[in-house]
């Protein structure tokens, strides 16, 4: 079953405190992605991963750092939250090197920050 | 380097009207795969359609595209809305490994 999990899916947090978002895939997709969503927005990209510890980063990288130590697992740490920072935060995953193949999202995870 | 845009944030139509929304896009890479993204209301996006060859249309669940090399388009039609058509549209290239994606189009269908 093709499945990328996060989580959680949502979760509360406090203004100066840390938050990991944890994901996962089961499709040996070298390819890993974290987004975040805005209304208006769109998909904003944060961080690109290749494959383990071969990250990049995406468009709105600042305040955010990711970590992949495992193919199968990418996470998403934000060190001292802030409040603008409340958003949707969508991973995602594909092969590498095959553009025809299409990207699996995860179900988000709603993150605010007071 | 590599963008895409839609033009229109926001279409409303009537149920039964055809739908037809706007995709361009920049990319440095010069045979891109095109795609487009739906999205329903607190759910993820997923894969509408996508196409890689020039001039060929393709369909998909009543929607169809055509990807334009030489105008750099790859619009999103359909002959006659649904209500369940509601929803966030994203088109995306794919550019030398890396899928980028607009900041969508919200079509509503009212009844």
């Amino acid at each position: 079953d093709m499945k990328v999990t996060q989580m959680p899916r949502y979760l509360i947090k406090r203004m100066g405190e840390n938050v990991l978002l944890e994901c996962g895939q089961d499709m040996s997709h070298e390819t890993m992605y974290w987004y975040r969503q805005d209304p208006g927005l769109g998909l904003q990209l944060i961080y690109i991963s290749y494959d383990v510890d071969s990250n990049s980063e995406g468009d709105i990288p600042k305040g955010y750092r990711v970590s992949r130590k495992k193919r199968e697992h990418f996470s998403l740490i934000l060190d001292s939250a802030k409040t603008n920072q409340t958003s949707v935060y969508f991973c995602a995953s594909s092969l590498f090197g095959q553009g025809y193949t299409e990207v699996f999202f995860g179900k988000g995870t709603r993150l605010t920050v007071v | 380097g590599d963008s895409v845009t839609q033009t229109e944030g926001l279409v409303t139509l009537t149920e039964g009207l055809p739908v037809m929304l706007n995709c361009t896009y920049q990319t440095i890479y010069s045979n891109p795969f095109l795609f487009w993204y739906v999205q329903h209301l607190n759910e993820s996006p997923r894969l509408l359609l996508k196409s890689f060859t020039d001039n060929k249309r393709t369909e998909h669940q009543g929607f169809h595209a055509t990807l334009h090399k030489s105008s750099s388009s790859f619009h999103l039609q359909k002959s006659s809305a649904q209500l369940s058509d509601s929803a966030l549209y994203y088109c995306a290239p794919n550019s030398n490994n890396r899928i980028f994606f607009g900041d969508g189009t919200q079509l509503v269908v009212k009844p």
